[in-house]
């Protein structure tokens, strides 16, 4: 079945630095979807990416979807405490109807 | 107003016990889930039911039972609980399920301790 695997599974930061979590899948996505679990929270919708090659940015945020349809990124300029979390990269598969499969997430550590 | 509601949110038990977890949404989605949720975070979906027709059926224990009494509710019920259980529940919902691009609105979780 299709996998999805993240890398890195922990990162500590220290707050102003960058971070970035990268997101591999086992089969070509229709298209991904990425969530942010604040601790003891729920995953909460970030953003999705459809097309290859696909780049957008929500302020600090920066989500890329790889050309061919199997990896995807997200890297986070000036990380703040408030950027605190897990990071789970959600793919789908293509072809008609395909299970949404959650990636094995990234723990994000700022330290002040 | 909350979206996806869940109750109760902790669950503390013995081994062996039957307890039942429910999942209400008001925001008049089709598809529901269920997933588990480890101590290492790892999030992996259990069961999905779309308008009350259960769609995918993940390698779940038969003592986990899945009930959607309409489209707007469901529940997992858990026979002889055992220590492996513990974990958090999260239900899920989104618009239809069955086409691409669909965003999942999560609940709060359940917080399930089995002793």
């Amino acid at each position: 079945g299709q996998q999805v695997m993240q890398i890195p599974q922990y990162q500590h930061v220290q707050e102003g630095e960058d971070f970035t979590t990268y997101c591999n899948s086992s089969t070509t996505l229709s298209n991904i979807q990425w969530y942010k679990q604040r601790p003891g929270g729920h995953p909460v919708f970030l953003i999705q990416l459809v097309k290859s090659g696909e780049v957008k940015k929500q302020k600090r945020l920066t989500f890329q979807f790889g050309e061919a349809k199997k990896n995807s990124s997200l890297h986070i300029t000036a990380t703040q405490t408030t950027d605190v979390g897990t990071y789970f990269c959600a793919g789908q598969g293509s072809g008609g109807y395909q299970k949404v499969t959650f990636g094995t997430g990234t723990k994000l550590q700022v330290i002040p | 107003d909350t979206a996806v509601s869940q109750t109760p949110k902790y669950l503390v038990t013995q081994m062996g016990n039957d307890k039942s977890i429910k999942c209400e949404q008001n925001l008049g989605h089709d598809t529901m889930y269920w997933y588990k949720q480890d101590s290492k975070k790892f999030l992996k979906i259990m069961f999905s039911y779309n308008n009350k027709e259960l769609i995918i059926n993940e390698t779940v224990p038969n003592r986990f039972s899945p009930k959607s009494p309409d489209k707007a509710h469901l529940n997992l019920h858990i026979n002889s609980l055992e220590l492996g259980d513990s974990a958090v529940y999260f239900c899920a919902s989104s618009q239809q399920g069955n086409r691409i691009r669909e965003t999942q609105y999560f609940g709060p979780g359940t917080r399930l301790l089995v002793l």
